[in-house]
């Protein structure tokens, strides 16, 4: 069955320094991978998404992932946070079931940013 | 733009109580999905829907029933509502059975059965 391990709970930055959100998944096929937003009070937004292709993927808000198969990586970067990056961050793997498909979510990485 | 919206943001009702929280998307999507979220364990799903009347049971399906009569709507029943059952709920939708369709997410609902 497929997995996905986000190591970090929590974590604070200072505004303007770079963040990586670190994302390791388990799934025997070709993993297609997610990150999501969900900002407080709100729902879960897209961030980008990978199936194939070029490893480093770039999404909304200026964010950016990277595709590492050797390590089982999908780890989330931004060069530089902003206040408004503060929210929880989700990475998940979508896999095939019943004739359908779902998606695994990890347990989520809480960003705080400091001003 | 997709727009997936819940019928209530906080509802609070009682031990034993049957309770309807409702979810509805305008982009005929046929895909659409229930997940608890709660701190420390991230989404897990209860029931997801591929078509009307068709559904599939999740990871934690227990204590949960669902029904879809119609495309844009994806009703999560709560038969004998129980305080372990005290969490954020969210619905999700899709516009086909791709692995690759992005889920649309509601802005979800906060129960508190006491």
């Amino acid at each position: 069955a497929q997995s996905v391990t986000q190591p970090d709970i929590h974590i604070t930055v200072s505004e303007g320094a770079s963040l990586e959100l670190r994302c390791n998944y388990s799934y025997g096929a070709t993993p297609y991978l997610f990150w999501y937003v969900q900002s407080p009070g709100q729902g879960l937004q897209l961030l980008l998404k990978y199936f194939s292709g070029d490893t480093l993927v770039q999404g909304i808000k200026g964010f950016e992932a990277e595709f590492k198969r050797s390590q089982s990586s999908f780890n989330l970067r931004k060069p530089s946070v902003h206040w408004s990056d503060a929210a929880e961050y989700f990475c998940a793997v979508a896999a095939a079931r019943a004739g359908s498909y779902q998606l695994t979510f990890g347990k989520g990485t809480k960003l705080s940013v400091i001003p | 733009d997709v727009k997936v919206t819940q019928s209530s943001r906080y509802l609070v009702k009682r031990t034993g109580e049957k309770v309807f929280l409702e979810c509805v998307q305008d982009m005929d999507h046929e895909n659409m999905f229930w997940y608890r979220q709660d701190p420390g364990l991230g989404l897990r799903l209860i029931y997801f829907s591929y078509d009307v009347k068709m559904k599939e049971k999740g990871d934690i399906p227990e204590g949960y029933s669902v029904s879809r009569e119609k495309k844009e709507r994806f009703s999560l029943i709560l038969e004998s509502a129980s305080t372990n059952q005290t969490s954020m709920y969210l619905c999700a939708s899709s516009l086909r059975q791709g692995l690759k369709d992005e889920q649309y997410f509601g802005p979800g609902t906060r129960l508190t059965v006491t």
